[in-house]
Order: structure tokens, then sequence, then C-alpha cells
């Protein structure tokens, strides 16, 4: 499938390396914030989610920190894959759930 | 796949036409969400729907408009287009649409306006 925003942010990293993808949010009310994977030619994928009332949520292999101070997002990938290389977006919303904004996306490229 | 589906997925027409794109949620979702992804402005919220009731909306212009039927399918009808309409249209689902529940992307449907 033809790529999406040919000019985004690059992040290269080695295969088994960890990987942090940050995003900067424009809403100081936004209380919740969701991380996505789009996958060439495919739809967004949820990751990860997190509330303002916390500032570190753990899944699997992925963590995402929240610092609400400086509005800001940070997406970890442990050992990182091949499979990982997609692009990474991060929302927010608020009002539960009025008008979702997107960040403009982080590729992520894993090298072998 | 994310049992969301969406027709057609290509689509060519010329400025000033009108189109009309088609999405199926996952069985059992009841909310729908319509998005713009293009090279230029990212990925934008358009509009939201839960069971068949318009519930937020987002960045869509007035030349846009969605509905979604009683079967909780939706269409989202593009109007009086414009080059830069050019872009992935995707629909996604949850299961009520609160924010708090996972959305399912289907694939978009890639509009092209000459």
């Amino acid at each position: 499938g033809e790529s999406v925003g040919l000019h985004l942010p690059t992040l290269s990293v080695q295969e088994g390396d960890n990987s942090i993808i940050n995003c900067a949010y424009s809403n100081s009310a936004s209380d919740y914030f969701i991380w996505y994977k789009q996958e060439s030619g495919k739809g967004p994928q949820f990751i990860i989610d997190i509330r303002s009332n916390m500032d570190k949520r753990q899944g699997q292999r992925v963590t995402v920190l929240l610092n609400k101070t400086v509005k800001h997002l940070s997406l970890q990938i442990a050992a990182t894959q091949p499979g990982d290389s997609a692009v990474y977006f991060c929302a927010e919303t608020y009002n539960y759930g009025q008008n979702f904004v997107f960040g403009p996306g982080t590729r992520l490229s894993v090298l072998p | 796949d994310s049992g969301v589906t969406q027709t057609p997925k290509h689509l060519i027409t010329a400025t000033g036409q009108r189109v009309t794109l088609r999405c199926s949620p996952r069985s059992g979702d009841l909310s729908v969400y319509w998005y713009q992804q293009s090279l230029d402005q990212g990925l934008q919220f358009l509009i939201q729907y839960y069971n068949g009731e318009e519930r937020a909306k987002g960045n869509i212009l007035e030349r846009f408009s969605a509905q979604q039927f009683p079967d909780l399918h939706s269409e989202l009808n593009l109007s009086s287009l414009e080059l830069g309409d050019s872009a992935l249209y995707f629909c996604a689902s949850s299961v009520d649409g609160r924010e708090n529940n996972e959305q399912f992307f289907g694939p978009g449907t890639r509009l092209t306006v000459l």
C-alpha cells in the first residue's frame, strides 16, 4: 500500500534494542491518551492507552509514560522486533471522547 | 483483520462530484467513527455515531455528511469534491463509543479526486 506521511520524523533502531517514541500533545484539558500503530497499507491499530490520572502504564513489551506538566507522552517498546516497523501515532481526547486529536506520527524503522 | 469492513477500497472521481463511502462495524459494536488521513493534514477525526445518533463531531466539512443506519452500518457522503479531499478515509468501530473502548479500524477507502 501507499505510504502515508512520507516526510514523517523517523526513528531507526537496531533489532533487539529498546525504542522510545515521543509525542507532545496540545490540550492541557485532555484526559485520555492512546497510542496507535499503523503498518503500510493498513488502518491504525490500538496499542495502549492511559488516563490523565496515571503517569505510567505497561502492556506487553510496551510502556506509555505521561508527563502532564510538559504535555508530553512517550511510548517505549522493549526488545524492538522487525514487526514493530510502522508509523506510530499518539491521540488525545477530552470530555468523554469528544474529538480525538492525533499527533503527526513517527515512523519506526527496525534495522536487522 | 479487525472485523470492520469498508467499501470501496479505491475510488477515483472528478472535482465537483459526490461519492458515498460505506462502513460495516464489527459484529456487536454500536459506535462508528470516521477519520480522514491525508499527507499534509495527518489523521483527523471527522464524526462519531452511536446506535444511529451523532455523538461527536470533529473537523468535518459542511460538504461532508454521515449517517448510521438501523443495521448499524454507516455511510460517509462527500459532495462538491475538491482536489484536497483526496485522502484515505477510515472507519472505526467500538463497543459502545465510550472513550476507553478500543476502536477497531477498517482497511480504509482511498479516494482520489482528479
